[in-house]
């Protein structure tokens, strides 16, 4: 039974660039949450994925965006990268959207240099 | 002002110490309370989840006093193995924020020979 599984492991990218990021849920799971870890610090709610839809959103600007597929995966997209964007971003899965019990991919650590 | 707050530490102890984690949160009405380990730059996995009556799982005990809004993690006999960062987690259980956690910047625990 696979778990969460992410992709790609590590990125680098420059200011102003956009990056996608991958996520396959665990099997049986059909929402999606994404969260942002910068160093030194606990992970922050980006948005949850649920039935195609953002169904919540965490304090994060615009350029972050994201989508879910129809077999439950998602990606994670930001624009015009900022040095502050680096930190490795989570996904989360779980059986659904009031699930409190996550479990997270081993996540994307990104370098905006 | 932190929904979550945690001291971010470092502990450093020996093995077979008992070692203690506090954890206090902003929001009265939170429903769910978590402690997540979380090895070097891997994914936050759950430790266990923390209920009003307390509970242990082998060295580790939960607690959680809502009166004074804080949770705790006490690991008794401690050994190398322990080493990690600890997060605690919150879920507010709210409409809006249903299936979303927020999390402490985590408590850093070494574990010395």
């Amino acid at each position: 039974d696979a778990g969460v599984t992410q992709s790609p492991t590590h990125l680098i990218k420059t200011r102003g660039q956009q990056v996608t990021l991958r996520c396959s849920p665990k099997s049986g799971h059909d929402t999606v949450s994404w969260y942002q870890q910068a160093l030194g610090q606990g992970p922050q709610f980006i948005f949850q994925y649920y039935e195609e839809e953002e169904r919540q959103r965490g304090n994060f600007p615009d350029r972050f965006s994201g989508h879910q597929f129809p077999n439950y995966s998602s990606e994670l997209n930001v624009n015009a990268l900022l040095l502050g964007d680096s930190a490795l971003y989570l996904c989360a899965s779980s059986l659904d959207r009031v699930q409190e019990k996550l479990f997270f991919g081993s996540g994307t650590q990104l370098s905006v240099l | 002002r932190k929904e979550v707050e945690q001291d971010p530490g470092p502990f450093n102890v020996p093995e077979g110490a008992t070692v203690a984690f506090n954890c206090t949160y902003s929001n009265s009405a939170s429903q769910s309370f978590f402690w997540y380990r979380q090895d070097c730059r891997k994914e936050p996995k759950l430790l266990m989840s923390v209920y009003s009556s307390g509970n242990e799982d082998g060295r580790f005990t939960a607690q959680l006093n809502r009166a004074s809004q804080y949770i705790s993690l006490l690991i008794r006999d401690s050994k190398l193995s322990d080493s990690a960062t600890y997060l605690c987690a919150v879920n507010e259980g709210r409409g809006s924020t249903l299936g979303r956690l927020y999390f402490g910047r985590g408590t850093q625990l070494t574990v010395w020979p």
